[in-house]
């Protein structure tokens, strides 16, 4: 059973620009969400994908959109990028069912915005 | 307003001592509840979780207790080791699958 993974580790961007992120959960795991890290802070809820669709969302504007693939892998794509974007964002997956309230992340991917 | 609150935002212990870590909520509908631990440049690894309905779970060196009327949550770890050193989570979950609550971390020094 692999774990989660993300790419790229890290990225470096301009204000105004669009990134996307990718994610590929753990084998099995219907759900995956992702979180945004401030530095000094918690992960903060972004949204949450279950079975391609989204299945719930945190406080971050429309610009913050995501997809989510049969295949396990989902991707964070971020437009018009900002400064305070600028953090380390996370995946976890989670398998339905018993244990599904325990979410396995990857490593995150810390992005910088110029 | 932060719903899930760690206050101690650092806690140095020695190698062999006990290590507790706190937690706090304001939202008595959680139903599950969840620590991680966080190496730098690393995501976060799950440790224990412990349901509403539970007061103790435990799983080796740690153990988790939750105090539901005070809305206060902890985890021991027993005996401490220097490779405990890292950011430790709390986390809180409404029903069995959504969004996880994070407080803030407390950063845990266990010195040799």
């Amino acid at each position: 059973e692999t774990g989660v993974t993300q790419s790229p580790t890290h990225l470096i961007k301009t204000r105004g620009q669009q990134v996307t992120l990718r994610c590929s959960s753990q084998s099995g795991h219907n759900t995956v969400s992702w979180y945004q890290q401030a530095l000094g802070q918690g992960p903060q809820f972004i949204f949450q994908y279950y079975r391609e669709e989204e299945n719930g969302r945190g406080n971050f504007p429309p610009r913050f959109s995501g997809l989510q693939f049969p295949n396990y892998s989902s991707e964070l794509n971020v437009n018009a990028l900002e400064l305070d974007d600028s953090a380390l964002y996370l995946c976890a997956s989670s398998p339905t069912g018993v244990g599904g309230e325990t979410q396995y992340f990857g490593p995150g991917t810390r992005l910088l915005v110029l | 307003d932060q719903q899930v609150k760690q206050n101690s935002p650092s806690l140095s212990v020695q190698e062999g001592r006990i290590s507790i870590l706190n937690c706090d909520y304001t939202n008595s509908m959680f139903d599950y509840f969840l620590w991680y631990k966080k190496y730098p440049a690393e995501g976060p690894t799950f440790l224990i979780s412990i349901s509403s309905i539970k007061d103790k779970n435990e799983d080796g060196r740690f153990t988790v207790f939750l105090n539901k009327s005070a809305k206060h949550l902890s985890l021991h770890i027993v005996p401490s080791q220097p490779g405990d050193s890292a950011v430790y989570f709390c986390a809180a979950l409404r029903g069995s699958q959504g969004n996880l609550i994070f407080g803030k971390g407390t950063k845990l020094s266990v010195k040799p």
